[in-house]
């Protein structure tokens, strides 16, 4: 199964909180999990990605952590900021040979108020 | 900043139309996308072309739907006959071995909405 399931579907985060957003997969063969960002009318950026190796990279404001055995992972957005408000996707890549694929999970649209 | 940029950002057609989505990659990326979104939801595959040929293609990608690469900077989605249920926004994307394997990382161009009546 190459699915990725992501909760919450939404969120609402004051201004200067924490945002959380959480994913699960099956497959173990994925080489990557990246987290991207989407603004209204927009396509999805490149956010901040982890291998599977790796239990947390940080960039910024922004956190992955990854759980190998649990087969989970998770965005942190510390201090939210207004501009934060996007739709997120978590996203689970396979590679090999000439042959690539993301799968997007079901995203999650956050809202960070004043 | 390289860019994927497609075309047309927006086209309403009759169900039963053939349509074509034209998209142009970053000039070097090798590996190409296309997703499609119906509105408010996921992000779905549709299918993966490397080499002048399809390397993955989903469900979703039947008979009806065809890619080409038919010069050396256009990368096109055609549906031969449309639905109602093709009315989606649908994303190209592009890559190269070197971003593929550090990070996984896809450039997506800003999406062709597509309206089919």
């Amino acid at each position: 199964q190459q699915q990725v399931k992501q909760s919450p579907q939404s969120l609402i985060v004051q201004k200067g909180g924490i945002s959380i957003i959480n994913c699960a997969y099956e497959n173990t063969a994925f080489d990557y999990f990246p987290w991207y960002q989407q603004f209204p009318g927009k396509g999805p950026a490149l956010l901040i990605a982890i291998r599977p190796d790796v239990s947390e990279k940080k960039e910024g404001r922004f956190t992955i952590s990854f759980n190998k055995s649990a087969k989970q992972f998770s965005l942190h957005i510390m201090d939210s900021q207004p501009g934060d408000s996007a739709t997120y996707f978590c996203a689970a890549t396979w590679i090999t040979g000439t042959a690539s694929k993301l799968t997007f999970g079901t995203g999650t649209r956050l809202q960070v108020t004043l | 900043e390289p860019e994927v940029t497609q075309t047309p950002s927006h086209q309403v057609t009759q169900m039963g139309q053939e349509v074509i989505l034209r998209c142009v990659p970053i000039s070097n990326h090798l590996y190409f996308y296309w997703y499609r979104q119906i509105l408010g939801q996921k992000v779905e595959f549709l299918v993966s072309f490397y080499n002048n040929e399809i390397s993955e293609k989903s469900e979703i990608f039947d008979d009806q739907f065809s890619v080409e690469r038919p010069d050396g900077s256009n990368f096109t989605l055609k549906i031969r006959s449309t639905k109602l249920e093709d009315s989606a926004m649908y994303f190209c994307a592009s890559s190269d071995r070197r971003l593929l394997a550090n990070t996984g990382e896809l450039f997506f161009g800003e999406g062709s909405r597509l309206t089919v009546l």
